[in-house]
């Protein structure tokens, strides 16, 4: 099993751009979700998935858009990118059953 | 409502025991997590404990905790150079989106 793989790793945007972060898993969760993590703030939910089809806002949605058209990819588009948005976003996964979530290695993305 | 608290360094000498504390406010959760986080890498899943025990041994980890007090505590025993990272307290609520409520996380030195 590869886990819980995103892309990019780092990504550079220009204030107004768009662009998708790439969440996947092979292990079959139903529950996917992504985080924000600045510095001294911990990591705070953005949204989250409890299986295909079904998507919910967490505690800091404004700015972004998620859908879940299969068990395994939970993609996080930023329709128009801020530099508030400049933050390291992971992805994590698990199943409904327990809640032991698994983490990706993150994405590194900074807004000019 | 929801808040993890954690201080955010704590230095200690190799083969000292290292001692990381997290308080939580909502009584209702079931799930007390501790996460490492290795400089630019993802979440690592430590240990957990279940809200009605008390204490959890696994290898050097130990982790104790206080329902009364709403306190948490990861012991690390014969801390290591490798041991060195952030380590973030996380809690996990019943019902609603179950999602992780972390804490801003503690930064473990370990000096030779």
């Amino acid at each position: 099993n590869a886990g819980v793989t995103q892309t990019p790793k780092f990504q550079v945007l220009k204030t107004g751009q768009s662009m998708t972060l790439q969440c996947a898993q092979d292990m079959n969760h139903e529950y996917m979700s992504w985080y924000r993590q600045d510095p001294g703030m911990g990591l705070r939910l953005i949204h989250y998935s409890v299986g295909a089809g079904i998507t919910d806002q967490g505690e800091v949605p404004n700015g972004y858009n998620v859908s879940r058209s299969t068990t395994e990819d939970f993609p996080l588009r930023l329709l128009s990118a801020a530099p508030s948005q400049t933050s390291v976003y992971f992805c994590a996964s698990r199943l409904l059953s327990t809640d032991t979530q698994y983490f990706g290695p993150g994405t590194r993305l900074t807004v000019l | 409502g929801e808040d993890v608290e954690q201080s955010l360094f704590l230095s200690v000498r190799e083969g000292d025991s290292s001692v990381i504390n997290c308080t939580y406010t909502d009584s209702s959760s079931t799930y007390l997590y501790w996460y490492k986080q290795e400089p630019g890498a993802g979440l690592q899943l430590l240990t957990y404990i279940f809200s009605n025990m008390d204490m959890k041994q696994d290898q050097r980890l130990t982790v104790l905790l206080n329902k009364k007090d709403k306190h948490l505590s990861l012991r690390i025993a014969d801390t290591q150079t490798g041991d060195s990272a952030i380590y973030f307290c996380a809690e996990s609520l019943l019902g609603g989106r179950r999602a992780l409520t972390f804490g801003s996380g503690t930064r473990l030195q370990v000096q030779p």
